[in-house]
């Protein structure tokens, strides 16, 4: 079945950088379009960005110049990549996977999971 | 960018009732949108996409409805579970969330 599954450090200083990992079973990135959404403590979603089936990356324009996508199909991982941590980027970050190809539809979620921005 | 607010912040009602939660686009958006749901401490969960269409496993109870810039939530009889904060999210133009409408029991 389809699974999608997020980690990371949990904590990370101010003005660093986050580094998350997607682990996805079930497809295959080369079919499917996985995207990052968070979600600050108590306060709602916030998309952050998308890697397409095909390689091809998109970004929430108030995030873009901090935020890289990337990804390895061999170990069916997606990565994100965030710099210039302050606090409010503290938060639930979750990746989620499309019910069909292109679209948008976000039928399958990882559990998140919690980063902390804090010295 | 497109702005999407839903109404109410907060709705509370009793087990059984019809309940009723809006969103408003601040331009057309084709009717691309989904509407998800989120309980306490979990992921959100995909009700309806494409403004009416129920996602698999979706109690009858929940149904879509809108165009342009409505759209609208109908649960047609609220059961205990169903008590959740609801987002209304749009693929027309970019990608956005509304701030949510939080569903408490009366």
């Amino acid at each position: 079945q389809v699974q999608l599954k997020e980690s990371g450090p949990g904590l990370v200083q101010p003005s660093q950088t986050l580094s998350l990992t997607c682990t996805v079973s079930g497809f295959s990135l080369t079919s499917y379009n996985v995207h990052w959404v968070r979600q600050p403590p108590g306060k709602g979603l916030e998309w952050m960005g998308r890697m397409r089936y095909n390689g091809d990356t998109s970004y929430n324009s108030a995030l873009k110049s901090r935020l890289s996508i990337s990804r390895d199909t061999s170990k069916n991982q997606v990565f994100l990549k965030m710099n210039s941590l302050q606090t409010d980027d503290t938060g639930t970050y979750y990746c989620t996977r499309e019910k069909f190809i292109t679209t948008n539809w976000f039928a399958y979620w990882g559990q998140g999971t919690l980063v902390t921005v804090s010295s | 960018d497109i702005q999407m607010t839903q109404s109410p912040p907060v709705l509370s009602a009793s087990v059984g009732d019809r309940v009723t939660l809006s969103c408003k686009a601040s331009q057309n958006i084709n009717k691309n949108l989904d509407w998800y749901q989120q309980k306490h401490g979990e992921a959100p969960k995909l009700l309806i996409y494409y403004t009416n269409n129920l996602q698999t496993g979706i109690p009858s109870r929940f149904s879509g409805s809108g165009s342009g810039t409505d759209y609208t939530l109908t649960i047609s009889s609220l059961q205990p579970e169903d008590v959740a904060t609801y987002y209304c999210y749009q693929y027309n133009s970019g990608y956005t969330f509304g701030a949510g409408t939080k569903l408490e029991l009366k």
